[in-house]
Formats: structure tokens, C-alpha cells, sequence
């Protein structure tokens, strides 16, 4: 079954710490999509990356890089100099890709606030 | 480009009555559109996926009779909740996609109370 663990409920940080959300996920599937997005108060969910299951490099935009290892299943996203506009909720998804019905399997999310 | 609307984006209803969400996409046509919903401090979760002129399928657990989902053109899908009870208050998200690969456009959300 597929499956998106998200193990941080919550992480307090003081602006400029380096902060990094882990990801853990399950699937049968060879073929499968991993998400980051970001969920500000104002509740709209705002993508940050997809990543297909044939590509393991590791992306870096801006502050953030994202780190994706097949081998344990993980997909960390890392914030580096962390700014309070930062705080937020950050869910990770998977979609598997074969047939791709396009269904999106959210973790359980991770709220980040960072201190000024 | 990929922009997502729903309206309305608050609604407040009395018990028993019914609530209609549209969703919307702006600037492409949305072959398959996803509906979210979303309780406070817990993650999305999948309710239905609808296809333009086809029926809608629901996950499990979800009451087809009660949340009513219509996909009648490649722009719009509705979301209708009927008889609505306090415990269907909530955060309602859609979302469109017009590929494969998964990628979804998430509307803004609409969050429905009922008292």
C-alpha cells in the first residue's frame, strides 16, 4: 500500500538555523511522483518540487534542496537560513506513476515555525 | 500559467441544508479534477476524483449520496454537499491536472461551517 510518513509534527527553529523535514514513503510501484508542498495560514497549498522515480539528484533552489534516496525511501527537504516567512505547514505526497490516475497520498505534515 | 479557482472561498450553512463548491481552472482544460478535505491540524485527504463526463470515484468511506461531485466541462467540477451536518465543517481543496505525471494545481480552498 502506499504510504507518506511524515515523523515531525512540529519544529521550532531561530531564524538563519538550517532545517530539514524527512519523508519517508512506501510503494509498490516502480514508476512514482514525490511532491513538497508548502501550506501558509492562508490555507492555499503552494507546490515546491516534483520529483519522478528515475531521477535521484538532488535539486537545489535557492535556500532550499531537496535530498531523494531510493535506497531507504526518503525525500528530505532541507531550508537553509531559515526566514519566519518560512513558517508553515509542509506536507509531502507521492503519486504513482503507472496508469497514473494522478492520486496524490499526503503525509501527515509537518509544521515548521521559525522565530525571529 | 495552471491557475485554480473556487468559490466560494467561506460559507456558512444551517444544518440540513446544502452547499454547492465550484472549481474551477483559469487557462487549461482539466481532464481530471481531485477534491481534498481537510480537518484542522490533520493532512489532505482524497475524496473523490472526477473525470470531465464521467462519473466521479469516490474513495472509501466517503458517501457518494452526500458529497455530490459533478464534472460537466473541462474547466469546471462541483462539489455538493448534502444535508449538511456540523461534522462535514471543514477545509474543501481542489485540484485540476490536464497530464500524466500527477502533477495537480491546487485551488485556494474553500472553508465550509456548519452550524
Amino acid at each position: 500500500a502506499q504510504k507518506v510518513t511524515q515523523a515531525q509534527t512540529e519544529i521550532s527553529v531561530v531564524e538563519k538555523e538550517d532545517v530539514t523535514l524527512d519523508c519517508v514513503y512506501e510503494t509498490r510501484d516502480t514508476t512514482y511522483y514525490l511532491f513538497w508542498y508548502k501550506q501558509p495560514p492562508s490555507g492555499e497549498l503552494v507546490f515546491l518540487i516534483r520529483r519522478n522515480s528515475f531521477d535521484e539528484q538532488n535539486e537545489i533552489s535557492g535556500r532550499y534542496s531537496w535530498n531523494f534516496q531510493k535506497s531507504t525511501s526518503s525525500f528530505n527537504f532541507t531550508i537553509t537560513a531559515s526566514q519566519v516567512v518560512d513558517s508553515a505547514v509542509y506536507f509531502c505526497a507521492l503519486s504513482e506513476g503507472s496508469g497514473n490516475t494522478g492520486k496524490l497520498i499526503f503525509g501527515q505534515g509537518t509544521t515548521l515555525q521559525v522565530k525571529p | 500559467g495552471a491557475v485554480v479557482s473556487q468559490h466560494p472561498s467561506r460559507v456558512i450553512c444551517k444544518s440540513g441544508t446544502s452547499v454547492k463548491i465550484e472549481c474551477r481552472s483559469l487557462d487549461f482544460q482539466a481532464t481530471t479534477m481531485f477534491w481534498y478535505r481537510q480537518f484542522p491540524k490533520q493532512s489532505l485527504m482524497l475524496m473523490a476524483t472526477s473525470n470531465e463526463g464521467s462519473k466521479a470515484t469516490y474513495e472509501q468511506g466517503v458517501e457518494k449520496d452526500k458529497f455530490l461531485i459533478n464534472h460537466a466541462s473541462l474547466t469546471l467540477s462541483t462539489l455538493t454537499v448534502t444535508s449538511a451536518h456540523p461534522e462535514d465543517s471543514s477545509f474543501y481543496i481542489c485540484s485540476a491536472s490536464f497530464g500524466s505525471g500527477g502533477e495537480q494545481y491546487f485551488g485556494p480552498g474553500t472553508r465550509l461551517t456548519v452550524t
